[in-house]
Protein backbone atom coordinates (compact mmCIF):
# COMPACT_ATOMS: atom_id res chain seq x y z
CA UNK A 1 0.00 0.00 0.00
CA UNK A 2 1.72 3.16 -0.97
CA UNK A 3 2.35 5.81 1.59
CA UNK A 4 3.00 9.74 1.95
CA UNK A 5 3.05 10.79 5.31
CA UNK A 6 3.52 14.26 7.42
CA UNK A 7 5.04 14.93 10.37
CA UNK A 8 1.81 16.84 12.15
CA UNK A 9 -1.78 16.65 11.20
CA UNK A 10 -2.28 20.08 13.25
CA UNK A 11 0.45 22.67 14.20
CA UNK A 12 0.11 25.86 15.74
CA UNK A 13 3.45 29.05 15.36
CA UNK A 14 3.75 32.01 16.33
CA UNK A 15 4.73 34.95 13.89
CA UNK A 16 8.42 35.16 13.22
CA UNK A 17 9.21 31.29 14.19
CA UNK A 18 11.05 29.22 11.80
CA UNK A 19 9.06 26.06 10.94
CA UNK A 20 9.74 22.75 9.39
CA UNK A 21 7.16 20.54 8.02
CA UNK A 22 8.43 16.48 7.10
CA UNK A 23 7.44 14.43 4.19
CA UNK A 24 8.27 10.94 4.20
CA UNK A 25 7.50 8.55 1.18
CA UNK A 26 7.91 4.78 0.34
CA UNK A 27 7.08 3.98 -3.12
CA UNK A 28 11.13 5.14 -3.85
CA UNK A 29 9.47 7.68 -6.10
CA UNK A 30 11.55 9.96 -7.69
CA UNK A 31 9.40 13.30 -7.40
CA UNK A 32 8.41 15.22 -4.53
CA UNK A 33 5.95 17.87 -4.59
CA UNK A 34 4.91 20.78 -1.72
CA UNK A 35 1.80 22.59 -1.91
CA UNK A 36 -1.09 25.00 -0.40
CA UNK A 37 -4.44 24.57 -0.06
CA UNK A 38 -6.49 27.53 0.13
CA UNK A 39 -10.43 27.70 -0.11
CA UNK A 40 -11.07 28.91 -3.49
CA UNK A 41 -7.82 28.92 -4.41
CA UNK A 42 -7.19 25.18 -5.40
CA UNK A 43 -3.86 23.96 -4.81
CA UNK A 44 -0.83 25.93 -5.65
CA UNK A 45 2.90 24.65 -5.74
CA UNK A 46 4.90 25.62 -3.72
CA UNK A 47 8.07 23.94 -4.48
CA UNK A 48 9.30 20.63 -6.17
CA UNK A 49 12.45 17.87 -6.12
CA UNK A 50 12.91 15.58 -8.85
CA UNK A 51 16.22 14.03 -7.07
CA UNK A 52 18.29 14.19 -4.05
CA UNK A 53 19.12 17.88 -3.22
CA UNK A 54 17.42 18.88 -6.65
CA UNK A 55 14.72 21.62 -6.36
CA UNK A 56 12.46 23.80 -8.67
CA UNK A 57 10.31 26.64 -7.51
CA UNK A 58 6.48 26.03 -8.20
CA UNK A 59 4.28 28.97 -8.43
CA UNK A 60 4.37 30.66 -5.41
CA UNK A 61 8.08 29.97 -3.63
CA UNK A 62 8.47 33.36 -1.82
CA UNK A 63 8.75 32.77 2.27
CA UNK A 64 9.56 29.33 1.88
CA UNK A 65 12.62 26.62 1.04
CA UNK A 66 13.04 23.57 0.76
CA UNK A 67 15.59 20.51 1.84
CA UNK A 68 16.15 17.09 0.29
CA UNK A 69 19.12 15.46 1.34
CA UNK A 70 17.38 11.73 1.00
CA UNK A 71 15.15 10.17 -1.37
CA UNK A 72 12.06 9.55 0.53
CA UNK A 73 12.12 12.82 2.61
CA UNK A 74 11.45 16.40 1.67
CA UNK A 75 11.01 19.61 4.01
CA UNK A 76 9.51 22.21 4.21
CA UNK A 77 10.81 25.35 5.76
CA UNK A 78 9.26 28.66 6.30
CA UNK A 79 11.99 30.78 7.15
CA UNK A 80 9.85 33.28 9.66
CA UNK A 81 6.45 32.31 9.38
CA UNK A 82 3.61 35.32 8.60
CA UNK A 83 -0.28 35.27 9.27
CA UNK A 84 -0.63 34.81 5.54
CA UNK A 85 1.01 31.52 5.52
CA UNK A 86 -1.88 29.64 7.72
CA UNK A 87 -2.63 27.56 5.26
CA UNK A 88 -3.16 23.70 4.60
CA UNK A 89 -0.16 22.42 3.19
CA UNK A 90 -0.28 19.42 1.24
CA UNK A 91 2.85 17.12 0.27
CA UNK A 92 2.76 14.59 -3.09
CA UNK A 93 5.00 12.28 -4.43
CA UNK A 94 5.35 10.19 -8.04
CA UNK A 95 7.51 8.51 -10.28
CA UNK A 96 9.80 10.26 -12.53
CA UNK A 97 8.19 9.25 -15.83
CA UNK A 98 5.55 7.00 -16.40
CA UNK A 99 2.63 6.38 -18.37
CA UNK A 100 0.27 7.50 -15.63
CA UNK A 101 2.79 9.20 -13.09
CA UNK A 102 0.19 9.86 -10.60
CA UNK A 103 0.73 11.98 -8.14
CA UNK A 104 0.06 10.53 -4.70
CA UNK A 105 -0.58 12.62 -1.81
CA UNK A 106 -0.01 12.65 1.96
CA UNK A 107 -2.50 13.33 5.01
CA UNK A 108 -1.93 17.08 5.27
CA UNK A 109 -0.77 19.93 7.67
CA UNK A 110 -2.64 22.54 8.98
CA UNK A 111 -0.42 25.47 10.18
CA UNK A 112 -1.61 28.03 11.98
CA UNK A 113 0.27 31.22 12.34
CA UNK A 114 -1.02 33.07 15.22
CA UNK B 1 0.75 29.35 -18.85
CA UNK B 2 -1.09 26.98 -18.57
CA UNK B 3 -4.65 27.87 -15.97
CA UNK B 4 -6.94 25.34 -15.53
CA UNK B 5 -11.03 26.39 -14.83
CA UNK B 6 -13.48 24.03 -12.88
CA UNK B 7 -17.19 24.54 -13.05
CA UNK B 8 -18.66 24.60 -11.47
CA UNK B 9 -17.50 25.70 -7.73
CA UNK B 10 -20.38 24.42 -5.64
CA UNK B 11 -22.81 21.84 -6.25
CA UNK B 12 -25.82 20.38 -4.09
CA UNK B 13 -27.50 17.73 -5.91
CA UNK B 14 -30.67 15.53 -4.77
CA UNK B 15 -29.76 11.77 -4.54
CA UNK B 16 -30.94 9.96 -7.45
CA UNK B 17 -29.86 12.93 -9.93
CA UNK B 18 -27.05 13.29 -12.69
CA UNK B 19 -24.55 15.93 -13.13
CA UNK B 20 -22.03 16.77 -14.57
CA UNK B 21 -18.17 18.69 -13.70
CA UNK B 22 -16.67 20.74 -16.01
CA UNK B 23 -12.66 20.95 -16.28
CA UNK B 24 -11.43 23.03 -19.25
CA UNK B 25 -7.75 23.90 -19.24
CA UNK B 26 -5.90 26.86 -21.81
CA UNK B 27 -2.79 24.92 -23.52
CA UNK B 28 -1.91 22.03 -24.84
CA UNK B 29 -1.39 18.76 -22.58
CA UNK B 30 -0.76 15.24 -22.15
CA UNK B 31 -2.34 14.32 -19.57
CA UNK B 32 -5.70 14.76 -17.23
CA UNK B 33 -6.19 13.55 -13.48
CA UNK B 34 -9.12 13.69 -11.49
CA UNK B 35 -8.52 13.69 -7.88
CA UNK B 36 -11.24 13.66 -4.92
CA UNK B 37 -11.01 15.65 -1.04
CA UNK B 38 -13.44 14.25 1.28
CA UNK B 39 -13.59 17.21 4.27
CA UNK B 40 -10.06 17.06 6.55
CA UNK B 41 -8.79 14.45 4.02
CA UNK B 42 -6.26 14.64 1.56
CA UNK B 43 -6.74 14.13 -2.46
CA UNK B 44 -7.37 10.68 -3.37
CA UNK B 45 -6.63 9.81 -6.94
CA UNK B 46 -9.82 8.39 -9.27
CA UNK B 47 -9.07 8.46 -13.26
CA UNK B 48 -6.20 9.35 -15.26
CA UNK B 49 -6.79 10.28 -18.85
CA UNK B 50 -4.29 9.94 -21.33
CA UNK B 51 -5.81 10.60 -24.73
CA UNK B 52 -8.12 12.48 -26.83
CA UNK B 53 -11.28 10.31 -26.24
CA UNK B 54 -10.09 8.37 -23.59
CA UNK B 55 -13.28 7.49 -21.29
CA UNK B 56 -12.70 6.14 -17.67
CA UNK B 57 -15.29 4.12 -15.40
CA UNK B 58 -15.71 3.78 -11.69
CA UNK B 59 -19.21 3.03 -9.72
CA UNK B 60 -21.29 5.75 -10.29
CA UNK B 61 -18.26 8.66 -11.60
CA UNK B 62 -17.43 8.83 -15.45
CA UNK B 63 -14.49 11.04 -16.67
CA UNK B 64 -13.93 11.53 -19.86
CA UNK B 65 -11.30 13.72 -22.00
CA UNK B 66 -11.58 15.89 -25.46
CA UNK B 67 -7.72 17.51 -26.21
CA UNK B 68 -9.55 19.15 -28.81
CA UNK B 69 -11.67 20.90 -26.99
CA UNK B 70 -9.24 21.29 -23.76
CA UNK B 71 -12.03 20.00 -21.26
CA UNK B 72 -12.69 17.06 -19.57
CA UNK B 73 -15.50 16.11 -17.99
CA UNK B 74 -16.61 14.16 -14.80
CA UNK B 75 -20.25 12.84 -15.02
CA UNK B 76 -22.40 11.65 -12.09
CA UNK B 77 -24.92 8.92 -12.49
CA UNK B 78 -27.51 8.87 -9.51
CA UNK B 79 -25.92 10.69 -7.18
CA UNK B 80 -25.48 8.67 -3.16
CA UNK B 81 -24.84 10.52 -0.33
CA UNK B 82 -21.10 8.78 -0.27
CA UNK B 83 -20.13 11.08 -3.08
CA UNK B 84 -20.29 14.16 -1.09
CA UNK B 85 -16.55 15.64 -1.82
CA UNK B 86 -14.44 17.95 -3.26
CA UNK B 87 -13.55 16.85 -6.71
CA UNK B 88 -10.65 18.49 -8.29
CA UNK B 89 -9.04 18.35 -11.87
CA UNK B 90 -5.34 18.83 -12.28
CA UNK B 91 -3.46 18.83 -15.63
CA UNK B 92 -0.26 18.15 -16.39
CA UNK B 93 2.83 19.78 -18.80
CA UNK B 94 2.82 19.18 -22.15
CA UNK B 95 5.71 16.32 -22.08
CA UNK B 96 8.46 16.60 -19.02
CA UNK B 97 9.13 14.08 -16.60
CA UNK B 98 8.47 15.99 -13.82
CA UNK B 99 5.32 15.58 -13.86
CA UNK B 100 3.82 19.31 -12.82
CA UNK B 101 0.54 19.57 -12.19
CA UNK B 102 -1.86 22.59 -12.34
CA UNK B 103 -4.96 22.04 -10.21
CA UNK B 104 -8.55 23.28 -10.81
CA UNK B 105 -10.62 24.99 -7.83
CA UNK B 106 -12.18 22.17 -6.73
CA UNK B 107 -15.67 21.52 -7.02
CA UNK B 108 -17.77 21.04 -3.84
CA UNK B 109 -20.26 18.59 -4.20
CA UNK B 110 -22.96 17.88 -1.88
CA UNK B 111 -25.02 15.30 -2.21
CA UNK B 112 -28.86 15.54 -0.60
CA UNK B 113 -31.13 12.89 0.85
Amino acid sequence: DVKVTQSSRYLVKRTGEKVFLECVQDMDHENMFWYRQDPGLGLRLIYFSYDVKMKEKGDIPEGYSVSREKKERFSLILESASTNQTSMYLCASSRLAGAYNEQFFGPGTRLTVL
Amino acid sequence: ELKVEQNPLFLSMQEGKNYTIYCNYSTTSDRLYWYRQDPGKSLESLFVLLSNGAVKQEGRLMASLDTKARLSTLHITAAVHDLSATYFCAVGGAGGATNKLIFGTGTLLAVQP
